[in-house]
């Protein structure tokens, strides 16, 4: 079963422009992390945010995280057409010792140049 | 440094039959996890090996089996394959020691069952 829910399902955005992805998930977390998808081949690992952290940032990408909420958001800045992807958010149990991942069922975003 | 390999990148089958999927680690990694992605859907979780073990389980049907070799090398196997088998099969592997449950994935190997 997913356990994220993320929204929009599909994002379509001029190049230059920001996108933002959330995600909502329905059970406790050890840490949240979002992956890349190219064409529909392997998961690419972008940044992770543990529960006790709020805010994270790698390059153009800033996430966050609000337990209260159950959610998360992805925020991309400054996009460019090489950003065209899915993008999932994926939970890890809070039990470490590589507890698989949990996916939603993705964001497809399309950045036209 | 070699990442994640899977083998075959597609795959063509027939209802009934059987199918088998290899996945080498990322070197330095010694837990392989495999995923089903259907089309449209998110990854979902097959099975975890650790030490030639299988660890954990996702919600999948004793159809669904695999191993795990001395090099940590891994295969997933599917008997009986049926129409909803079709799917991008992911492996992906991490190293149980180490901090952050981040997994290094594959490129997939596409399954079509006719």
């Amino acid at each position: 079963s997913q356990q994220g829910e993320e929204d929009p399902q599909a994002l379509s955005i001029q190049e230059g422009e920001n996108a933002t992805m959330n995600c909502s998930y329905k059970t406790s977390i050890n840490n949240l992390q979002w992956y890349r998808q190219n064409s529909g081949r392997g998961l690419v690992h972008l940044i992770l945010i543990r529960s006790n952290e709020r805010e994270k940032h790698s390059g153009r990408l800033r996430v966050t995280l609000d337990t209260s909420k159950k959610s998360s958001s992805l925020l991309i800045t400054a996009s460019r057409a090489a950003d065209t992807a899915s993008y999932f958010c994926a939970t890890v149990a809070p039990y470490s010792g590589n507890t698989p991942l949990v996916f939603g069922k993705g964001t497809r975003l399309s950045v036209i140049a | 440094d070699a990442g994640v390999t899977q083998s075959p990148t597609h795959l063509i089958k027939t209802r009934g039959q059987q199918v088998t999927l290899r996945c080498s680690p990322k070197s330095g990694h010694d837990t392989v996890s495999w995923y089903q992605q259907a089309l449209g859907q998110g990854p979902q979780f097959i099975f975890q090996y650790y030490e030639e073990e299988e660890r954990q389980r996702g919600n999948f049907p004793d159809r669904f089996s695999g191993h795990q070799f001395p090099n940590y090398s891994s295969e997933l196997n599917v008997n009986a394959l049926l129409l909803g088998d079709s799917a991008l099969y992911l492996c992906a592997s991490s190293f149980r020691g180490g901090a952050g449950d981040i997994q290094y994935f594959g490129a997939g190997t596409r399954l079509s069952v006719l």
